[in-house]
Order: C-alpha cells, then structure tokens, then sequence
C-alpha cells in the first residue's frame, strides 16, 4: 500500500495565482483531512470528509475549498494564493469508527510571494 | 469548546537524559488519545495510542505514555533519550461526540543534544 499520497511536494506561487494540492489515499479510509501547519500553532483543520460526496468546514476553511467524488481522492483548491496561505498542508485520512488513527501524507510546502 | 493543551512548547535535552512531555486535554467524556512524532522534513507518524484498558500504553522506539483520568493528562515519557528522537511531537484526542475530528496540541519541539 502506498498510504496517502500528496502532490506536489514544494510549490512556489505569486499572489492571486490558484493551485490544486492533490491527495489521495489507497487504504479504502471513509474520513479524509487537510490541515495547515505553521510553526508554534500545531495542526490546523481546513477542511474534512467524511465519505464520498461529502465535505465541511474546519476551523479555517478561508480561502479553500475542496470536493470528494471519490472514496480515494480528496484535493484542496486556493483559489486566490495570499501570503498568509503561505504555510505546510497535510492530508491524512482515517477509517470509520472512533478507536482509529489517522495516516498522513508527506506535507506540501507552499510558499505564496 | 474541546482543546489540547502541551505545556512545553521547546525542550532541550541531552541524550541519555530522561524525557517527559506533557498534555492535557479538556472533555469529560470518552476519549482515544494519541501521539504523534514528527521528523525534520518527514510526515506525522503514530507514535503510541490509548484506546481503552490498561492507562499505560507503549509505543514504538522505547516511548510510552500514562493516561490519568482524574488529571485528563496522557504525558508521553522516554527514560533514555537518543540524539535520533530529535524531533517535533503532537499529542491529539478524538472526543466520543466526534467521530471524525481530531483535536491537535501546539506541538513541542525536542532537541536532544550529542
């Protein structure tokens, strides 16, 4: 198994300029995250999934959006890159039930200049 | 609102010394508690979990973690720590009236020094 899988791995972006940070995961897992990570503020949830079809918003879902047609795929769209996107994304995902753990991916670092 | 709590946010040891980190959460109900390690330029990766049963769990590379009800702590403790252990680590809880978000501390930043 390949696990979660993100692409890219680094990205340099202009202001105003949009992106998709692809994620996908081959474990069959029903809940799919993104966080932001920024230094001294630990993990912060963007956006989360719950099963195909189906997303909501995290605690900062500004700026993001994402889709989920699929069980294994779950990308985030910037539309309009700000510096204060500037940060480290991470997907994970996770199976049902409450007794889980998550899996995440290697990180993507943006950079938005 | 739930949150997670790690008191330190950098520690600086040297290798050989014993390591405890703490957190504490806040929620009365159920709880899975984890920890997570973080390596210089890798992903997150589990480090030891607390599901049910036996409050004192072990985890991977000689680590293991106490969870105490009554203080709503799971610290995260190593007798003996190496230079390898360098690294970040993020204590996070799934609350019982959630069942997919989890709850992330700030994260400590471990230097063990040669």
């Amino acid at each position: 198994n390949a696990g979660v899988t993100q692409t890219p791995k680094f990205r340099i972006l202009k202001i105003g300029q949009s992106m998709t940070l692809q994620c996908t995961q081959d474990m069959n897992h029903n809940y799919m995250y993104w966080y932001r990570q920024d230094p001294g503020m630990g993990l912060k949830l963007i956006y989360y999934s719950v099963g195909a079809g189906i997303t909501d918003k995290g605690e900062v879902p500004n700026g993001y959006n994402v889709s989920r047609s699929t069980t294994e795929d779950f990308p985030l769209r910037l539309e309009l890159a700000a510096p204060s996107q500037t940060s480290v994304y991470f997907c994970a995902s996770r199976p049902t039930g409450h007794n889980t753990e998550a899996f995440f991916g290697q990180g993507t670092r943006l950079t938005v200049v | 609102a739930q949150s997670v709590s790690q008191h330190n946010h950098h520690v600086i040891l040297s290798e050989a010394a014993s390591l405890e980190l703490g957190c504490n959460y806040s929620y009365g109900g159920t709880v899975n508690l984890f920890w997570y390690v973080q390596y210089p330029g890798q992903h997150l990766q589990l480090l030891l979990k607390y599901f049910s049963g036996d409050p004192l769990v072990k985890g991977i590379k000689g680590f293991e973690a106490e969870f105490i009800k009554s203080k709503f702590s799971f610290n995260l403790r190593k007798p003996s720590v190496q230079w390898s252990d360098t690294a970040e680590y993020f204590c996070a809880v799934n609350v019982s009236n959630s069942n997919y978000q989890l709850i992330w501390g700030a994260g400590t930043k471990l230097i063990i020094k040669p």
